[in-house]
């Protein structure tokens, strides 16, 4: 167990709906970062937020939106689904913004837009 | 920019065969991160190495070794007697030392080790 916790494990959902991901970071981690594995992009940086604030942008599409609470728990709300964006999403978490050391990853949550 | 090179999208072994994994990155950056994660087919992402670009050392873990060299900006990973567990998709990643710290992973080598 890696302390970083992601629900729900696998969703499956249709084609113009939202969906929500939920990420809790490890103990005393205040960064979290969110990415997706496709088939054609890879492993992307998506998003990060540092103690409730975003930090840094990646290849997020406008369909997507997160949020980092004052528990430091984050969300990934993904809406108008599309059949693309059926991908493992991962969330990681580290102690700070800008130190890479102590970078962990949760589990994923499998996302299928059928 | 940031860029990270796996060339090898498959490796096929067999078992306690020798592997060496390569990954090749390019940065502007003078100082930067590289690791490297293990994706089992369960799929969650198992962290195997993190290396700070100022120590060129190489490092050995058990079957597990590393060569980091700078002026080929190499980071190649070779697993010794390999084993059926180690079947998996390898990824080479690269952070920035300073500012966003975000991940840039390679494209990963699947590597399949056959008993």
């Amino acid at each position: 167990d890696s302390g970083v916790t992601q629900t729900p494990k696998h969703l499956i959902t249709a084609t113009g709906q939202r969906v929500t991901l939920r990420c809790s970071p490890r103990s005393g981690d205040l960064s979290v970062y969110w990415y997706q594995q496709s088939l054609d992009q890879g492993l992307q940086f998506l998003i990060q937020y540092y103690n409730g604030e975003e930090r840094a942008k990646g290849n997020i599409l406008e369909r997507f939106s997160a949020q980092q609470f004052p528990d430091l728990h984050s969300e990934l709300n993904l809406s108008s689904l599309e059949l693309g964006d059926s991908a493992l999403y991962f969330c990681a978490s580290s102690p700070r913004a800008y130190e890479s050391y102590g970078y962990t990853f949760g589990s994923g949550t499998r996302l299928t837009v059928v | 920019a940031q860029k990270v090179t796996q060339a090898q999208t498959e490796i096929s072994v067999v078992e306690k065969e020798d592997v060496t994994l390569d990954c090749v990155y390019e940065t502007r950056d003078t100082t930067y991160y590289l690791f490297w994660y293990k994706q089992p087919p369960s799929g969650e992402l198992v962290f195997l190495i993190r290396r700070n670009s100022f120590d060129e050392q190489n490092e050995i873990s058990g079957r597990y070794s590393w060569n980091f060299q700078k002026s080929t900006s190499s980071f190649n990973f070779t697993i010794t007697a390999s084993q059926v567990v180690d079947s998996a998709v390898y990824f080479c990643a690269l952070s920035r030392l300073t500012g966003a710290n975000n991940l840039f992973f390679g494209t990963g080598t699947r590597l399949t080790v056959i008993p």
